[in-house]
């Protein structure tokens, strides 16, 4: 079957634009997951949502970034006013349950450069 | 604070050789993933484990409680192994969220 699907693949935007990035978990997942990778740094957490739900946002960067998820399948993560440190590739991810404890099967990452 | 700790930075290795990858994580961690990052930047979940020993083909993956303490093992390396290894910890107590080591990039040369 499909897996998680990101889009756009690739965005380049100058400072100061908003981007969308959208993510398509495997159908009938509950748990989507999103994650940032910055060149040279690690993996970093974002934000899940249970079903529709966000129970914890305290993990997003700042204000500047939000993110959604209806219907219980695509997730969308907004970054408003662009900074050049917003530069990295967004990664998403769902799980069956939504338990931090079971697989995670990735999409293929949003790379963003804002110049 | 909860952190994630590996080592090493880089490892190089000949084909068929024996390959660990550390993992120390602090308190405040409950579990911890293996993830798998290919070099064209996909990334697979291979283990979660909270006690114990998983097996999956050649790769096992240990960890110590106590001592607070993973490993991944790869037995009879391949270049195909070749890629970045990233731990994760699973933290515990309020939010749920995942604390990522910074990886460990494995080269196996055939």
């Amino acid at each position: 079957g499909a897996g998680v699907s990101q889009s756009p693949s690739n965005k380049v935007t100058e400072k100061g634009k908003d981007v969308e990035l959208r993510c398509d978990p495997i159908s009938g997942h509950t748990a989507l997951y999103w994650y940032r990778q910055s060149l040279g740094q690690g993996l970093e957490f974002l934000i899940y949502f249970q079903g529709n739900s966000a129970p914890d946002k305290s993990g997003l960067p700042s204000d500047r970034f939000s993110a959604e998820r209806t219907g219980g399948s695509v997730s969308t993560l907004t970054i408003q006013r662009t900074q050049q440190e917003d530069s990295a590739v967004y990664l998403c991810a769902s799980s069956s349950q939504g338990l931090f404890w079971e697989t995670q099967y990735f999409g293929p990452g949003t790379r963003l450069l804002v110049l | 604070k909860n952190e994630v700790e590996q080592s090493p930075q880089n490892l190089t290795a000949q084909e068929g050789e024996f390959i660990t990858i550390n993992c120390s994580y602090s308190v405040g961690i409950s579990a911890l993933h293996w993830l798998q990052q290919h070099p064209g930047g996909g990334i697979v979940s291979l283990f979660m484990l909270s006690s114990g020993k998983k097996k999956h083909g050649r790769l096992i993956a240990t960890i110590n409680i106590q001592e607070k303490h993973s490993s991944l093992h790869i037995t009879a390396s391949h270049p195909r192994d070749s890629a970045v290894y990233i731990c994760a910890g699973l933290t515990q107590g309020g939010s749920e969220k995942l604390v990522f080591g910074k990886g460990t990039k494995l080269t196996v040369n055939p």
